[in-house]
């Protein structure tokens, strides 16, 4: 079973503050998941991706698939990024495995 | 293009009850994946389905627990004799494409009394 980290666990941060989210896996991947969980609980896909970088808005999402690993940053974060960010990997090729995820707060 | 739906958004049931959860994918999604989501815990992978295929059911409780995806209509998560340990949230998501990006839907809280 491809084993996922995230860090940090838990992220509190000023408004206008840059914010970065680590990913570490287990098992090498094609492409990785990242997405948001809202407060109340809905789930927003952010980036699929597989090599480099991808951008969107303030988000970018890298990855590095030698070191097994990915970064989500957020540039001029704002309290409405507030929320638990979460990556996902493929799991032998059939389903995903998901991050145990990071709560980010930010402070107005 | 709706997004994914999910009905009902919150359902009760008595211990000993039946739960039923709908999925509806996004329009032209033939993959749809179901996952549970624990109280103050992570999502886990329960079964993913195609139309009218089980794929992998490797998550998904060997008792009382069921998956459709019929060639008509909606996914649907059945849960048979449900005990206060199944109070969790249901989400579905669906891709065009296995590993694909993945849409979820709003989620089915079901509450177990």
């Amino acid at each position: 079973k491809n084993e996922v980290e995230q860090s940090p666990q838990n992220l509190t941060a000023q408004e206008g503050e840059f914010i970065t989210i680590n990913c570490s896996y287990s098992v090498g991947i094609s492409a990785l998941h990242w997405l948001q969980q809202h407060p109340g609980g809905g789930i927003v896909s952010l980036f699929m991706l597989s090599s480099g970088k991808k951008k969107h808005g303030r988000l970018i999402a890298t990855i590095n698939i030698q070191e097994k690993h990915s970064s989500l940053h957020i540039t001029a974060s704002h309290p409405r990024d507030s929320a638990v960010y979460i990556c996902a990997v493929p799991n032998y090729g059939q389903n995903f495995v998901f991050g145990p995820g990071t709560r980010l707060s930010v402070l107005p | 293009n709706a997004g994914v739906m999910q009905n009902p958004r919150h359902l009760v049931r008595r211990r000993g009850q039946e739960a039923r959860l709908r999925c509806s994918p996004m329009k032209g999604h033939s993959h749809v994946y179901w996952y549970r989501q624990l109280p103050e815990e992570g999502l886990k992978f329960m079964v993913y389905l195609q139309k009218e295929n089980i794929i992998d059911e490797s998550g998904m409780p060997k008792e009382r627990f069921s998956a459709e995806f019929p060639k008509e209509g909606p996914s649907i998560l059945r849960i048979q004799q449900v005990v206060r340990g199944d109070s969790a949230a249901y989400f579905c998501a669906s891709s065009p494409l296995l590993l694909d990006e993945q849409y979820f839907g709003p989620g089915t809280r079901l509450t177990v009394t």
